[in-house]
């Protein structure tokens, strides 16, 4: 089974701050990872996919990258509508989201 | 509009059984593959079952292996998960979620998801 770890677990940040979350796979996954945004009580949102893509109708202050097995999110300048929980998943073998960063605004 | 309404969840006891729906509007429903994914209350997502668009390729994750069974009805536009031996593990807001490819083989990415149906299993 390919784990997925993701770090920080939680983080705070200013409105218009860069916010880089991490993600890790246990082996090689290629570009098979995706990245989802979950505001509370809602379902979870496409935001990037195949490592580096953005979903169309996503703002452009998301991003993400790939080196290696490590995968890089980052929002360019936070948004107070960017209060979520951030999750990747790869899907290189069935099926793995990592267990998610929140994200809040200070 | 493309949209995933799930039903079905509730209050089941242990041991029961409960058979979730997903109906799929706005979309060539029988062009897609179809999840379930759940989340428990306060905790992460996590992949549960695949089914290609065919139907010919189908995937649990390991927690629900022999319990649950995924389906699809392509005439009625719509997704299955019949969940037996209920568990209280299994307690979590089970979401529908289309996979925007056809095959298990292709790139994959759940574009469309729906808002849910709660399973609680309690005695």
């Amino acid at each position: 089974d390919i784990q997925m770890t993701q770090s920080p677990s939680s983080l705070s940040a200013s409105v218009g701050d860069r916010v880089t979350i991490t993600c890790q796979a246990s082996q090689d996954i290629n570009d098979n990872l995706n990245w989802y945004q979950q505001k509370p009580g809602k379902a979870p949102n496409l935001l990037i996919y195949d490592a580096s893509n953005l979903e169309t109708g996503v703002p452009s202050r998301f991003s993400g990258s790939r080196s290696g097995t490590d995968f890089t999110f980052t929002i360019s300048s936070l948004q107070p509508e960017d209060i979520a929980t951030y999750y990747c998943q790869q899907y290189e073998n069935l099926f793995t989201f990592g267990p998610g960063t929140k994200v809040d605004v200070k | 509009e493309v949209q995933l309404v799930e039903s079905g969840g509730g209050l089941v006891q242990p041991g029961g059984s409960l058979r979730l729906s997903c109906a799929a509007s706005g979309f060539t429903f029988s062009s897609y593959s179809m999840n379930w994914v759940r989340q428990a209350p306060g905790k992460g997502l996590e992949w549960v079952s695949y089914i290609s668009s065919s139907g010919r390729s189908i995937y649990y994750a390991d927690s629900v292996k022999g319990r649950f069974t995924i389906s699809r009805d392509q005439a009625k536009n719509a997704l299955y998960l019949q969940m037996n031996s209920l568990r209280a593990e299994d307690t979590a807001e089970y979401y529908c979620a289309r996979d925007r490819s056809g095959s298990y083989y292709a790139k994959k990415a759940f574009d469309i998801w729906g808002r849910g149906t709660m399973v609680t299993v309690s005695s």
